[in-house]
């Protein structure tokens, strides 16, 4: 991904707790996203933030914090179908385009 | 359903041949995105849309691909002289205006040149 740093791979555990965690560098940025992907399938929304802070959703919250250009996504509860690839980005330019990490593949084990 | 779409899901293609792909936003969307992605990586974008206008091309877009908004609704997107390098996911993305911060995904057409 163009300068967005995120793991390529976690594991965690049904019911537990996972923080998976996010760093960029840009001069344009407008917003950062949190996408869920499942293997074969479309990129999903889950989050947004523009200010700092916590933005919370149910099992899913995501921090952040613009001056040290840090995100992170925390997922509660987890649960076996939470297994997926977890994109992060950030929006920015005249045409709001996504701009993608890697992502950071989930397995949740039993 | 009221969801992106998009057309074919999969395409397998001989190396040199000419595909297209089209897309169908969400109605009244008038904001249209291409992504790609391949194996292992986040999608990255290609070209935006808004209405019928083709605002701005990524560097990844060489002259070999082309798209298309002709009437600020469906969109297609073509790849002549197809290269095995181009095999990847193509994805299609809608948003309603400039002020709305999510970007609808469709389910992407799955290219295969060999």
């Amino acid at each position: 991904g163009q300068n967005i740093d995120q793991p390529t791979e976690m594991t965690a555990t049904e019911g537990a707790i996972v923080q998976i965690n996010c760093t960029y560098q840009t001069s344009g940025f407008n917003g950062l996203f949190w996408y869920q992907q499942h293997a074969g399938e479309a990129p999903t929304f889950l989050s947004y933030n523009v200010l700092d802070g916590l933005e919370e959703k149910g099992r899913f919250s995501s921090f952040l914090s613009r001056s040290k250009g840090y995100s992170y996504l925390l997922l509660k509860e987890l649960q076996m179908k939470d297994s997926a690839s977890y994109l992060c980005g950030w929006r920015g330019g005249a045409t709001n385009k996504l701009i993608f990490g890697t992502g950071t593949l989930l397995a949740v084990q039993p | 359903d009221t969801g992106v779409s998009q057309d074919p899901r999969h395409k397998i293609t001989k190396r040199g041949q000419n595909v297209t792909f089209r897309c169908d936003p969400i109605s009244e969307h008038n904001r249209l995105y291409w992504y790609r992605q391949t194996l292992g990586q986040g999608p990255e974008f290609l070209t935006y849309f808004q209405n019928e206008a083709q605002l701005e091309k990524s560097r990844l877009l060489s002259d070999r691909f082309s798209a298309e908004r002709p009437k600020g609704s469906f969109s297609t997107l073509e790849i002549q002289r197809t290269e095995q390098g181009d095999s990847a996911m193509y994805l299609c993305a809608s948003s309603p205006s400039w002020e709305s911060y999510e970007q609808y995904f469709g389910p992407g057409t799955r290219l295969t040149v060999t």
